[in-house]
C-alpha cells in the first residue's frame, strides 16, 4: 500500500538556520505529494504541493521538489523565522479521489 | 476553497458513553473523509464517507464503534460509540475538492475528545 516516512522529531533550530525535513514515499501509482503544516492550538493547513514529477512547490519561502527517481519530497527553506515553529506533515495522494495518506509529522522549534 | 466548521470543537466525557461530531461544509461536496490524530501522533484515516452510499472503513476501525451519517452533500456525523480513554484523540473532519488537476484535501479545526 502507500505510505509516508518523514524524518523523526523534534528539530530545534536558531532562527536563520537552514531547514530541511526529509520525506520519502511509497505509491502504486503517480501520486501528489503534499506537505501540511500545524501550528501550536490551529488546525491542518496546507503548505505547498507538487502533482508531478520535477514540479516544485513553494510558499511562504519554503520549497519541495518531486523527485520521482529517488521517491522523495523534501522540505526546505533557507532561514527559519520563530513563526515557523510547528509540526509539519508529509502526505500523498494516489491518482483518483483518495484520501491524503500522512507521515508521522516533524516537530520544528525554532528559537531565538 | 472549503471552509469546514465541527460541533463541538471539544468535549470531556466519560467512559462507556457516546459522542457524535457534527462536519459542516461551506459548499457542496462528494467526498469527505474522517481522521483521528491521537495526542503527539499522526492522522489516522477512519473513514470515507459519500453521498450516497454506505461509509468505507479503514482496517482496524469498524461501523459499530465508529458509525457516520452522510445524508446530504454539505453534512456528516462521526458518533464515538461506548468510548475509552484510548478514543481521546482530535478527531477531523475533510473534504476534497476539485481542483482542476487532482484535488485538494481542506480540514476542519477538529474536535478535540478527552475520555476519562
Amino acid at each position: 500500500g502507500n505510505s509516508v516516512t518523514q524524518m523523526e522529531g523534534p528539530v530545534t533550530l536558531s532562527e536563520e538556520a537552514f531547514l530541511t525535513i526529509n520525506c520519502t514515499y511509497t505509491a502504486t501509482g503517480y501520486p501528489s505529494l503534499f506537505w501540511y503544516v500545524q501550528y501550536p492550538g490551529e488546525g491542518l493547513q496546507l503548505l505547498l504541493k507538487a502533482t508531478k514529477a520535477d514540479d516544485k512547490g513553494s510558499n511562504k519561502g519554503f520549497e519541495a521538489t518531486y523527485r520521482k527517481e529517488t521517491t522523495s519530497f523534501h522540505l526546505e527553506k533557507g532561514s527559519v523565522q520563530v513563526s515557523d515553529s510547528a509540526v509539519y506533515f508529509c502526505a500523498l495522494r494516489d491518482s483518483g479521489n483518495t484520501p491524503l495518506v500522512f507521515g508521522k509529522g516533524t516537530r520544528l522549534s525554532v528559537i531565538a | 476553497s472549503a471552509v469546514i466548521s465541527q460541533k463541538p470543537s471539544r468535549d470531556i466525557c466519560q467512559r462507556g458513553t457516546s459522542l457524535t461530531i457534527q462536519c459542516q461544509v461551506d459548499s457542496q461536496v462528494t467526498m469527505m473523509f474522517w481522521y483521528r490524530q491521537q495526542p503527539g501522533q499522526s492522522l489516522t484515516l477512519i473513514a470515507t464517507a459519500n453521498q450516497g452510499s454506505e461509509a468505507t472503513y479503514e482496517s482496524g476501525f469498524v461501523i459499530d464503534k465508529f458509525p457516520i451519517s452522510r445524508p446530504n452533500l454539505t453534512f456528516s456525523t462521526l458518533t464515538v460509540s461506548n468510548m475509552s480513554p484510548e478514543d481521546s484523540s482530535i478527531y477531523l473532519c475533510s473534504v476534497a475538492v476539485s481542483r482542476g488537476r487532482g484535488d485538494e484535501q481542506f480540514f476542519g479545526p477538529g474536535t478535540r475528545l478527552t475520555v476519562l
